[in-house]
C-alpha cells in the first residue's frame, strides 16, 4: 500500500531563515511523482515542486527545493529565505504509475513564520 | 486562463437533506477528481474521472455519495440524505492527464456544513 507521512504538525521559523519540511513516503512501485502542494488560510491549492522518481537531479522551483533521498525514501521540501506570506499549511503527496494520476496525501505541516 | 471553478462556495444544509456540489475544471483537462478535506485534516480521494472510461469510485464513503461528469467536462458530486460528518470542505482538481507526473490543479472547494 501506498502511504506518506509528515511528522511534523506544526513548524515555526524565523522570517528570511530556511526551513525544511519533512516528507516520508512508502511505495513498492518503482515509477512515481511526488509534490508538494501549499494551502493558506483562504483554503486554495497550490502546487509548488514535482519530482519524479528516476529524476536524477533535485528539483527546484525558485525558493522551493526539494531534497530527494531515495534510498530513504525521503522527499523533504526546503523553503529558503522564508517570508510571513510563507506561512500555511504544507501537504507532501505521492502519485503512482498504476493508480490513475490519483494524488496521496500527508496530513499537512503548518508552518508559521514570525516576522 | 481560466482554473478550476467549484460552485457553490459554502453550503449549509439541514440533516437529511441532499446536496449537490458542482466543479467545471480547466478547459482541455482530461482528467477530474473530486478529494474531501475534513478541518485540519489531509485530503482524502473521492473519485476521478478520466475521458470516457468508467470512474474510479473507489474513495467513496458511502452509497450516499455519487457523482457524474457530463460531456467530459462539468462534474457534480451529490451527497444524499447528509449527515453532520459529510461536513467537510470537497475539493476538485483536474489535470491533462492521468500521468503520475501531472499536477493536479485544485479549485477553491466547497464548504459543505450539515447542521
Amino acid at each position: 500500500a501506498q502511504k506518506i507521512t509528515q511528522t511534523q504538525p506544526g513548524m515555526f521559523v524565523q522570517e528570511k531563515e530556511a526551513v525544511t519540511l519533512d516528507c516520508t513516503y512508502d511505495t513498492s512501485d518503482p515509477s512515481y511523482g511526488l509534490f508538494w502542494y501549499k494551502q493558506p488560510s483562504s483554503g486554495e491549492m497550490i502546487f509548488l515542486i514535482y519530482q519524479g522518481s528516476y529524476d536524477q537531479q533535485n528539483a527546484t522551483e525558485g525558493r522551493y527545493s526539494l531534497n530527494f533521498q531515495k534510498a530513504r525514501k525521503s522527499a523533504n521540501l526546503v523553503i529558503s529565505a522564508s517570508q510571513l506570506g510563507d506561512s500555511a499549511m504544507y501537504f507532501c503527496a505521492m502519485s503512482v504509475s498504476g493508480n490513475t494520476g490519483k494524488l496521496i496525501f500527508g496530513q499537512g505541516t503548518t508552518l508559521q513564520v514570525k516576522p | 486562463g481560466a482554473g478550476v471553478s467549484q460552485s457553490p462556495s459554502n453550503k449549509v444544509t439541514e440533516k437529511g437533506k441532499d446536496v449537490e456540489l458542482r466543479c467545471d475544471p480547466i478547459s482541455g483537462h482530461t482528467a477530474l477528481y473530486w478529494y474531501r478535506q475534513s478541518l485540519g485534516q489531509g485530503l482524502e480521494f473521492l473519485i476521478y474521472f478520466q475521458g470516457n472510461s468508467a470512474p474510479d469510485k473507489s474513495g467513496l464513503p458511502s452509497d450516499r455519495f455519487s457523482a457524474e461528469r457530463t460531456g467530459g467536462s462539468v462534474s457534480t458530486l451529490t451527497i444524499q440524505r447528509t449527515q453532520q460528518e459529510d461536513s467537510a470542505v470537497y475539493l476538485c482538481a483536474s489535470t491533462e492527464t492521468y500521468l503520475y507526473n501531472s499536477p493536479l490543479h485544485f479549485g477553491n472547494g466547497t464548504r459543505l456544513t450539515v447542521t
